[in-house]
């Protein structure tokens, strides 16, 4: 595997499920993140996390919930969603997190939908 | 405070035709500035950058060059081709933070 891989490219889910998105980065990068892109809306950066500690977190609903457990994973565990949660979620990864060449690689994203 | 516009879509173009996509920004200090592109289905992947005044990033036959004095990074093809429908994001970095445009759709028809 090369780049950022994510896992599982399609999710359908009830209200009431549990479930998590996976994403792996192969390029030696300390800092990753994840985004929900939307349809007609800008990137939203959900949450940053450098050297596996959290350094972001936008104002993200507590029912989805990081986790980082090395520099080459990155969890997004999913409770109770809302059918506005239904999105592309994309996750990314930099060589680090401060600094103007540090731009980010994606992977495919994970197509979540909520009914 | 920071931001990325850029102009709006979707664009539609015949093949072979010049493409520009203009980008403008706004910024404190001295940001990087990049060409993201996202095909149907897939994730961002990076096209092109330039990290300071008048460099000129380029990749696959396109350009941007980083124009400080008007605050641009505009992306331009001279000769589009089918494989270049995608949706393209213009994005900077200051710091530690990333900010991206709203992505302009192209469809190229033969």
């Amino acid at each position: 595997e090369t780049g950022v891989t994510q896992t599982p490219r399609h999710l359908v889910m009830g209200m009431t499920n549990k479930k998590s998105l996976k994403c792996e980065q192969h390029l030696g990068h300390n800092a990753m993140y994840w985004y929900k892109q939307s349809a007609k809306k800008p990137l939203e950066l959900m949450f940053v996390y450098s050297l596996e500690e959290r350094v972001e977190n936008n104002s993200v609903p507590s029912r989805f919930s990081p986790e980082c457990p090395n520099s080459s994973h990155l969890f997004l565990h999913l409770h109770t969603l809302q059918p506005e949660d239904s999105a592309l979620y994309l996750c990314a990864s930099s060589q680090g997190y401060y600094g103007p060449s540090y731009e980010q690689y994606f992977g495919p994203g994970t197509r979540l939908t909520v009914t | 405070g920071n931001s990325v516009t850029q102009m709006e879509g979707p664009v539609t173009l015949s093949e072979e035709a010049f493409l520009t996509i203009n980008c403008t920004y706004t910024a404190t200090g001295y940001p990087s500035l990049f060409w993201y592109v996202q095909y149907p289905g897939e994730g961002l992947q990076l096209l092109l950058k330039a990290t300071k005044a008048d460099d000129k990033g380029s990749n696959k036959g396109f350009e941007a060059t980083y124009r400080k004095e008007t605050t641009s990074f505009h992306l331009e093809k001279g000769s589009v081709q089918v494989s270049d429908s995608a949706v393209y994001f213009c994005a900077l970095i200051t710091g530690n933070q990333f900010y991206f445009g709203t992505g302009t759709s192209l469809t190229v028809i033969p």
